[in-house]
């Protein structure tokens, strides 16, 4: 079993629409988790991080479920510009730990 | 404030021969990572230092892979000799610790094509 594993996608989406991903990590130390944005041919960047109680920004909503072992990523209102892969990323004593990503299309 | 500097940015080598990367992290940035990224998978860790000190190289490849950061900022990673699975994009990246965790940055990553 990976220890970090993402919904394989692809995810296609029309704009506007709203897109959720899911992320589930093997173990349970982790303690700090973020989601990455990786466009083509370009090198990841951190999209947010996510914390216990979880948190939004903008149009980007992130929740933790310790109990459960996975981390989501909601993205409200889709536009062209989203259309990337989305990594999640599980953090135990700054050994980082990379899903395989899920790509996101949307299209108008 | 100037991002994490790699060079180069694209490297064509036949297979046998060596190859070598250089990373410049962002300056207070103590941790520095090399990762490899396989299409369409995501970076996997090679080696992880803090300082000039390697604390984590258990998936650095040693018979063929080596890496260095000697006075604890600038890093470079070797190849030698190279075979044609090692074909992937090396990215290095330095980290932040802040309250909730660590914040890794990106650089724009190496990407090594072996023939």
């Amino acid at each position: 079993r990976k220890e970090v594993e993402q919904d394989p996608g692809p995810f296609n989406v029309p704009e506007g629409a709203t897109v959720a991903f899911n992320c589930t990590y093997s173990n349970s130390a982790s303690q700090s988790f973020f989601w990455y944005r990786q466009d083509c041919r370009k090198e990841p960047k951190l999209l947010m991080s996510v914390y216990s109680s979880g948190n939004e920004d903008g149009r980007f909503t992130a929740q933790l479920n310790r109990a459960s072992q996975y981390i989501s990523l909601l993205i409200r209102d889709s536009k062209l510009s989203d259309s990337a892969t989305y990594l999640c990323v599980v953090n135990g004593n700054n050994d980082m730990r990379f899903g395989a990503g899920t790509r996101l299309t949307v299209k108008p | 404030e100037a991002g994490v500097v790699q060079s180069p940015r694209y490297k064509i080598i036949e297979k046998k021969q060596p190859v070598a990367f250089w990373c410049n992290p962002i300056s207070g940035h103590n941790t520095l990572y090399w990762y490899r990224q396989n299409l369409g998978q995501g970076p996997e860790l090679l080696i992880r230092y803090e300082n000039e000190e390697a604390v984590d190289d258990s998936q650095l490849p040693k018979d063929r892979f080596s890496a260095e950061r000697l006075k604890g900022v600038d890093s470079t990673l070797k190849i030698q000799p190279a075979e044609l699975g090692d074909s992937a994009v090396y990215l290095c990246a330095s980290s932040l610790q802040r309250e909730w965790g660590y914040e890794q940055y990106f650089g724009p990553g190496t990407r090594l094509t072996v023939t």
